[in-house]
């Protein structure tokens, strides 16, 4: 049973440029869940898929954020124009319709120099 | 008063004791509870699920959950120093589009 996986597992930019990270979710999972965690803190949410519809996104989320899941499989998060307050570590869950059980990939740390 | 609350610890014990964590949740109808278990750097992997009041026993671990006191807890007997972690705290509530609300977790120190 192959779990969730993330690409990459490390970023380096610097201020300005784009980013984006890919999440492949568990093959039968249907929900996708992205979120973003700083140190001492829990995951905070930031957007919510169930097959291709993006049903949610945080209001705490700028513009400079967007994610996809195009066919309801992997998904894709870009920060444009990054900022040293987006160094994080960005998280991908997956879970199954009627589950409420989430399971997280290993996660992305982006350190924005 | 924050959605999910824990104690943020440290809390520590000796090698072979029991650990007890806990966590008082505001939203009265929320469904599902969850304990993830984090090491340092690392993303975090869930270990227990509980649904219902009462007890749900899974290994050396133990869920207890109250819903009319809001407040879920973790057992982890015969505490190991791979336990050494932070255990997070996660509430479910389908009405809230499918969202986990978390606490900001209890660091766990389990001293050999």
């Amino acid at each position: 049973d192959t779990g969730v996986s993330q690409d990459p597992r490390h970023k380096i930019t610097k201020r300005g440029q784009n980013v984006t990270f890919r999440c492949d979710p568990i093959s039968e999972h249907n929900r996708l869940y992205w979120y973003r965690q700083t140190l001492g803190q829990g995951p905070e949410f930031l957007t919510y898929f169930q097959n291709e519809a993006q049903l949610e996104k945080s209001r705490l989320l700028s513009d400079r954020f967007s994610a996809e899941r195009p066919k309801g499989s992997f998904s894709t998060l870009e920060i444009q124009r990054t900022e040293q307050g987006d160094s994080a570590m960005y998280l991908c869950a997956s879970s199954l319709s009627g589950r409420d059980e989430q399971y997280f990939g290993p996660g992305t740390r982006l350190t924005v120099t | 008063q924050k959605e999910v609350e824990q104690n943020s610890g440290p809390l520590s014990v000796p090698e072979g004791a029991i650990a007890s964590l806990n966590c008082t949740y505001s939203d009265r109808v929320s469904q599902s509870f969850f304990w993830y278990r984090q090491y340092s750097g690392k993303s975090p992997e869930l270990i227990m699920s509980i649904y219902s009041n009462g007890d749900k026993e899974d290994g050396r671990f133990t869920a207890q959950l109250n819903k009319a006191s809001q407040y879920v807890s973790l057992l982890i007997r015969d505490s190991q120093p791979s336990d050494s972690a932070t255990y997070l705290c996660a509430v479910y509530n389908a009405g809230n589009n499918r969202k986990l609300i978390w606490g900001l977790g209890t660091s766990l120190a389990v001293n050999p």
